[in-house]
């Protein structure tokens, strides 16, 4: 069972920017949290994890609040090759990955 | 950055032959790995957790006896799929964590039985 939710679908245009928000409503205090991109018949690819507040790399930022209980992955000036599904989990001691049905992000031109 | 590779990317085989699935880390150790398995449209699901030197432990409803699975290496894991039926063709997937917070996934074996 999935432990995150998120929204099933987000449609957008190529250049703007797209928030997509994560329920993390029993999170372990030990867990990070981390977001996934899986493009059709390929493996999910890490994008970025973050424990609390604001974590910053080349290709997203993740937005996490004080209390973890939501996660926000916000892809600046998005192109149509970021269309993919995108996934939030949560990563424990154990390693194991419980996946959601993750979000579809279709970027249109 | 740590690589996973599996082999093959995918595969075809007849009902009621074996197909052996390779998971290799290439540039660090792992003593445990994952396999999951993807259909149509749908999420990962995993299906079980493979020791280094040790038995596999799966998830419940996962037959262990169909799905083989060997880890007799740091650096490789097998998932053999028995006696293979038409219900088996799904997307195979290994995944390793590199023992901090990362985990990295390989990039799937499509399996398709006729």
């Amino acid at each position: 069972l999935a432990k995150t939710t998120q929204p099933i679908s987000m449609d957008s245009y190529e250049g703007q920017e797209v928030n997509i928000t994560c329920s993390h409503n029993n999170i372990a205090t030990n867990d990070y949290i981390t977001w996934y991109q899986q493009f059709p018949s390929q493996g999910p690819r890490f994008i970025i994890q973050g424990y609390k507040t604001k974590v910053t790399n080349e290709v997203a930022s993740l937005f996490i609040p004080a209390d973890r209980k939501s996660s926000t992955l916000s892809l600046p000036r998005v192109s149509l090759s970021d269309t993919a599904v995108y996934y939030c989990l949560e990563f424990s001691n154990d390693y194991k990955l419980s996946f959601g049905a993750g979000t579809t992000v279709t970027v249109r031109a | 950055g740590a690589v996973v590779s599996q082999h093959p990317s995918w595969v075809i085989c007849k009902s009621g032959t074996s197909v052996k699935i390779e998971c290799r880390s290439l540039d660090f150790q792992a003593t445990t790995m994952f396999w999951y398995r993807q259909f149509p449209k749908q999420s990962l699901m995993l299906m079980a957790t493979s020791n280094e030197g040790s038995k596999a432990t799966y998830e419940q409803g996962v037959e262990k006896d169909k799905f083989l699975i060997n880890h007799a290496s740091l650096t490789l894991s097998t998932l053999t799929v028995t006696s293979a039926h038409p219900e088996d063709s799904s997307f195979y997937i290994c995944s390793a964590p590199t023992g901090t917070t990362e985990a990295f996934f390989g990039q799937g074996t499509r399996l398709t039985v006729v």
